[in-house]
């Protein structure tokens, strides 16, 4: 059974900080890698995908993956109010299906 | 990224009838997909919905109970049949992205089921 673990949280940063949200998956061999977005009532949101080892940037947020250690993380830099969501990590399954952990809860306080 | 309609948005439903939920997408993708996503859980994969062949469900899911239709390449349907309220729950469509974005999926906004 393919599993992917997160922290539940919740995490609470203050505004401004950095967020730093992880996660573990159990197949070696998989090849994809994904941070979504959940607010409260609403779907999932893509805002990263991550394929190679090492970092990748896009705006606040950095994705880093160490395929070595099995390791896939989501930094979110001067966290602001609007980040507080419930953060999903996806992997990529062989069939083109995604495994999903249970999500942390970011609180981001004023 | 696709935009990707779900109707209904929401419903209340008693218990053993069935309920149908269409995803309508404005672009041609071949994979669609079925998650479930109960209170306070993650996203659990249903079955993959390819045009022209049979849905494909996964471990604990069967065709009975979650019959899928897949009729082109932009409308899936799935029916959630003779409804209990363990059924309660989000039901999310999502379709794979665009050509070259490996396994990345874009998700409906969601059908809310209540089943009383």
């Amino acid at each position: 059974q393919k599993e992917v673990e997160q922290n539940s949280g919740p995490l609470s940063v203050p505004e401004g900080a950095i967020a730093s949200l992880n996660c573990t998956y159990s197949d070696r061999g998989s090849q994809s890698f994904f941070w979504y977005r959940q607010y409260s009532g609403k779907s999932p949101e893509l805002i990263m995908s991550i394929y190679s080892n090492g970092d990748k940037e896009d705006g606040r947020f950095t994705a880093q993956l160490n395929k070595a250690s099995q390791y896939v993380s989501l930094l979110i830099r001067d966290s602001q109010p609007s980040d507080s969501a419930t953060y999903l990590c996806a992997v990529g399954g062989s069939q083109g299906n995604l495994i999903f952990g249970k999500g942390t809860k970011l609180s981001v306080k004023p | 990224s696709a935009v990707i309609s779900q109707k209904p948005s929401r419903d209340i439903c008693q218990r053993g009838t069935s309920l149908t939920i269409q995803c309508q997408v404005d672009s041609q993708v071949t994979m669609m997909f079925w998650y479930r996503q109960q209170p306070g859980q993650s996203l659990t994969l249903i079955a993959t919905a390819n045009q022209g062949s049979e849905a494909t469900y996964e471990s604990g899911f069967v065709i009975d109970k979650f019959p899928i239709s897949r009729p082109n390449l932009t409308f899936s349907t799935l029916t959630v049949s003779n409804m209990s309220p363990e059924d309660s729950s989000i039901y999310l469509c999502s379709v794979e992205g665009m050509e070259g974005s490996y396994n990345e999926q874009f998700f409906g906004p969601g059908t809310r089921l209540t089943v009383l």
